[in-house]
């Protein structure tokens, strides 16, 4: 099956500079990848995603990149503000062919972002 | 609009007793589906359903049963609670839309503690 690796674990910066966070996945069959931001006590927002056809997306402060020959993505988030702490997950599906895939989610450990005023 | 409803959201059960989550959706949805998230580790898939009638296991399926009697409702049963099954248990419901993809919508979640 699909495995999603994440990384950091942990990211801390300072208030209007750059956050990344970077996933691998396993299955060369992936071809959707959503980002999911998760307020404490919260349920799991969807904040971007992308599809194997688009190397990248970006949508305001929130950029999405995709490479899918070393099989890895990663999120780019600018001009980060206090608000922007959070965990973030990544995650991998399959979104083609027979239905069986959708819904299926393989998620990332997470990353817990501080940004400091 | 609802969405995606779980109940309860908080539980505390005794080692050996049985209980049932509650999902429901009012979007009309094909595909639910059942996650743990565990800290540190993300979400787990645990069951899915791609329909009425069809559900099937994902990544932790132990000690869980799902059924799908209908396109609205998804309940989860842990059948002889243990305290590994301790953890917040999130409902989702997706469809496919050839424009939009596959967007999953998750419940609020539910806080099992299991003692």
């Amino acid at each position: 099956g699909e495995n999603v690796e994440q990384h950091p674990s942990t990211l801390s910066v300072q208030e209007g500079d750059s956050a990344v966070i970077k996933c691998t996945y396993s299955d060369s069959a992936s071809n959707y990848f959503p980002w999911y931001k998760q307020e404490l006590g919260k349920r799991p927002q969807l904040i971007i995603d992308i599809r194997s056809n688009v190397g990248e997306k970006k949508d305001q402060r929130i950029a999405v990149t995709l490479n899918k020959t070393a099989k890895h993505f990663s999120l780019h988030i600018t001009e980060t503000q206090p608000e922007d702490s959070a965990v973030y997950f990544c995650a991998a599906s399959i979104m083609s062919g027979g239905g069986t895939s959708y819904g299926k989610l393989t998620f990332g450990q997470g990353t817990i972002l501080t940004v400091h005023p | 609009n609802a969405g995606v409803t779980q109940t309860p959201k908080f539980q505390v059960l005794k080692t050996g007793q049985s209980m049932t989550l509650q999902c429901a959706q009012d979007m009309n949805h094909e595909y639910m589906s059942w996650y743990r998230q565990d800290p540190g580790m993300g979400l787990r898939l645990i069951h899915y359903s791609v329909g009425a009638g069809i559900t099937d296991q994902g990544e932790v399926p132990n000690g869980y049963n799902v059924s799908r009697s209908t396109t609205e409702d998804f309940p989860l049963r842990l059948l002889s609670a243990a305290p590994s099954q301790t953890s917040v248990y999130f409902c989702a419901s997706s469809y496919f839309a050839p424009s939009s993809g596959n967007t999953i919508y998750f419940g609020e979640g539910s806080w099992l503690t299991v003692v």
